[in-house]
């Protein structure tokens, strides 16, 4: 019954390492979106998409980029990871904004990432 | 940087009172609040959704939204200590996908 699957719950990369968080869900969801969490900062939103192919940024977007070619799956890469990218990643997806159930966010997992 | 506070806690209630939690957001365009439970070592799972003014009430739970005043709040009845867990506010902004988080209110119900 899972529905929103993170491909790694725990990672450890080193400084410079390039880092790919996979994230796929099969619930047909136009909605995509890469959060991390740190204690005493709540979840902070990096990158969403709405459709195929489509990025937007989100509050902290820097030091990270997005792929998305299929609907079901959307990447997060972090190009040269720092130390300061510890934390935990949690993937999520909605329908959109209009009719029942919008904008219900079903979490993965997470995936625990610790950068030496 | 549009905001969505909460009292980070703890929280402590007892076994089968009521637990109230309280959360204020900056953006008065925001269309639709959201709480999230969310245990340790867990992802958030939702567990209420308010669109309108007034009270909504699902089980034990009741959330109450208020517009004019920026504020969304969570009632929880007959608290157990299967309610023990953080407690996430989320608003939607309006016009696009986005939701913005608060920090989250740590609750421990003492049994």
């Amino acid at each position: 019954d899972v529905k929103v699957t993170q491909s790694s719950r725990y990672l450890v990369k080193r400084t410079g390492e390039k880092v790919f968080l996979e994230c796929v869900q099969d619930m047909d969801h136009e909605n995509m979106f890469w959060y991390r969490q740190d204690p005493g900062l709540g979840l902070r939103l990096i990158y969403f998409s709405y459709d195929v192919k489509m990025k937007e940024k989100g509050d902290i977007p820097e030091g990270y980029s997005v792929s998305r070619e299929k609907k079901e799956r959307f990447s997060l890469i972090l190009e040269s990871a720092s130390t300061n990218q510890t934390s935990m990643y949690l993937c999520a997806s909605s329908f959109p904004r209009v009719g029942s159930g919008a904008n219900v966010l079903t979490f993965g997992a997470g995936s625990r990432l610790t950068v030496l | 940087q549009k905001e969505v506070e909460q009292n980070s806690g703890p929280l402590s209630v007892p076994e089968g009172a009521i637990a109230s939690l309280n959360c204020t957001y900056s953006d008065r365009g925001s269309q639709s609040f959201f709480w999230y439970r969310q245990y340790s070592g867990k992802s958030p799972e939702l567990i209420m959704s308010i669109y309108s003014n007034g009270d909504k009430e699902d089980g034990r739970f009741t959330a109450q939204l208020n517009k004019a005043s920026q504020y969304v709040s969570l009632l929880i009845r007959d608290s157990q200590p299967s309610d023990s867990a953080t407690y996430l506010c989320a608003v939607r902004d309006f016009g696009n996908e986005k939701l913005t988080f608060g920090t989250g209110t740590r609750l421990t119900i003492i049994p």
